[in-house]
């Protein structure tokens, strides 16, 4: 089957620097993807990497291993607005996109 | 890059009706999804909508359960029949217009009593 995991929920304090990590197995790959939501919102867009190594766009990254089957996203001066759920999510060999459970990121002064 | 409106945002529906849900795209696409999401939970997969043919539902979801209409490049509706409390949720349409990230709708935030 199909399986993507995340940790449920973190906690960091504002100004400081989080990593949330995400492992999966897919039939096939085309493609993992990082999402913000906030409560009550749709999700939104963060970062899109599909060949290994590390992607970077203003205060966030995300890395990808894809021998490994991992990746992660790096939040660095993090901020009270950050405080969101973040969802992983690989595009499978029928370009389908499988969703990890999220992961609840709670930003303490 | 897409723009896609939803509605209704919200809606407190009662027992035994249905509620249809539109999506409007500002771009043509090829598929439209369409999911569902308990609070505090991820993204489940009801259907994928493509123009032209009937929707392709997903595992304990159902046709007359949540029909599907796809008219056209820009536009699909899913209705929510013979509602119950366990149908209370959040929907979202989603479309994928190039060949990378999802776009969403606002979601519609159902209530039924």
């Amino acid at each position: 089957g199909q399986n993507i995991d995340q940790p449920t929920e973190m906690t960091a304090t504002e100004g400081a620097i989080v990593q949330i990590n995400c492992t999966y197995q897919t039939s096939g790959f085309n493609g993992l993807f990082w999402y913000q939501q906030h409560a009550g919102e749709a999700p939104t867009f963060l970062s899109y990497n599909v060949l290994d190594g590390l992607e970077e766009k203003g205060r966030f990254s995300s890395f990808l291993s894809r021998s490994k089957g991992y990746s992660y996203l790096l939040l660095k001066e993090l901020q009270m607005k950050d405080s969101a759920s973040y969802l992983c999510a690989v595009k499978d060999s029928n370009y389908q996109l499988i969703w990890g459970a999220g992961t609840k990121l709670i930003i303490k002064p | 890059s897409a723009v896609i409106s939803q509605k209704p945002s919200r809606d407190i529906c009662q027992r035994g009706t249905s509620l249809t849900i539109q999506c409007q795209v500002d771009s043509q696409v090829t598929m439209m999804f369409w999911y569902r999401q308990q609070p505090g939970q991820s993204l489940t997969l009801i259907a994928t909508a493509n123009q032209g043919s009937e929707a392709t539902y997903e595992s304990g979801f159902v046709i007359d359960k949540f029909p599907i209409s796809r008219p056209n490049l820009t536009f699909s509706t899913l209705t929510v029949s013979n509602m119950s409390p366990e149908d209370s949720s959040i929907y979202l349409c989603s479309a994928v217009p190039g060949d990378t990230e999802a776009f969403f709708g606002q979601g519609t935030r159902l209530t039924v009593v």
